[in-house]
């Protein structure tokens, strides 16, 4: 699996913008981007995944390197209920399709 | 409404006494996972499922079990277990492989303490 690293924490106004950077510099050329979020006492959430363009849906924009050894989650206008962990994962491929590994992700304090 | 569900939420037990905790799907997912969350150890994966019975370890596997008879239920049997298996457990589904489709859908949680 390729390796990740995140900042530990970050944090946030409201209504500001916020970019959380990861740097994957191993990910292999056939391995996703995944972005996923754990909001306190509950699950781990999707948020985004990309290959190699820049990817935008309702919840956040994902920008990626131009080299893939680093990626940038984008959230354009944080709120008090995008406070949580986010994890960065480049999705193996091989028999590990489906497998995510979680590292000790982004802890994101919004302020009102 | 497209979910994943876990029973029980919570969960106190003794050591020894067989527990299962069961997972549902109504996604109509191929692939199907069991993972543990520990303060400092993060989330790491027990089982996992690529269809209807097939089954394999992942990085965790010591102490558990789980099978899939139908492709909507993934259960996780403790058949003793001990005080190590307190944890938050998490299962997960997806349509196989996840690549292209990239989103895992994880249920609420179950809270296990063994004592």
């Amino acid at each position: 699996d390729a390796k990740t690293t995140q900042p530990n924490s970050m944090e946030s106004n409201e209504e500001e913008p916020v970019h959380l950077p990861c740097n994957h510099s191993t990910i292999s050329g056939t391995d996703y981007i995944h972005w996923y979020r754990q909001l306190p006492s509950q699950g781990p959430e999707y948020v985004i995944h990309g290959l190699t363009s820049n990817v935008n849906n309702r919840m956040a924009s994902l920008a990626i390197a131009e080299d893939r050894k680093s990626s940038t989650l984008i959230l354009h206008r944080a709120t008090l209920r995008d406070a949580a962990v986010y994890y960065c994962i480049p999705n193996a491929g091989g028999t590990s399709y489906g497998k995510l590994t979680f590292g000790q992700g982004t802890i994101l304090t919004v302020h009102p | 409404e497209a979910q994943v569900t876990q029973n029980p939420r919570y969960l106190i037990t003794v050591t020894g006494k067989k527990l299962t905790v069961t997972c549902s799907q109504n996604m109509n997912h191929e692939y199907m996972s069991w993972y543990r969350q520990d303060p400092g150890l993060g989330l790491r994966q027990i089982y996992y499922s690529m269809n209807v019975e097939v089954t394999d370890k992942g990085d965790v596997p010591e102490g558990y079990k789980v099978s899939r008879k139908e492709k909507r239920n993934f259960p996780l049997i403790l058949e003793s277990p001990s005080p190590n298996q307190t944890s938050l457990y998490f299962c997960a589904s997806s349509f196989y492989p996840l690549q292209g489709t990239g989103e895992q859908y994880f249920g609420p949680g179950t809270r296990l303490t063994v004592t």
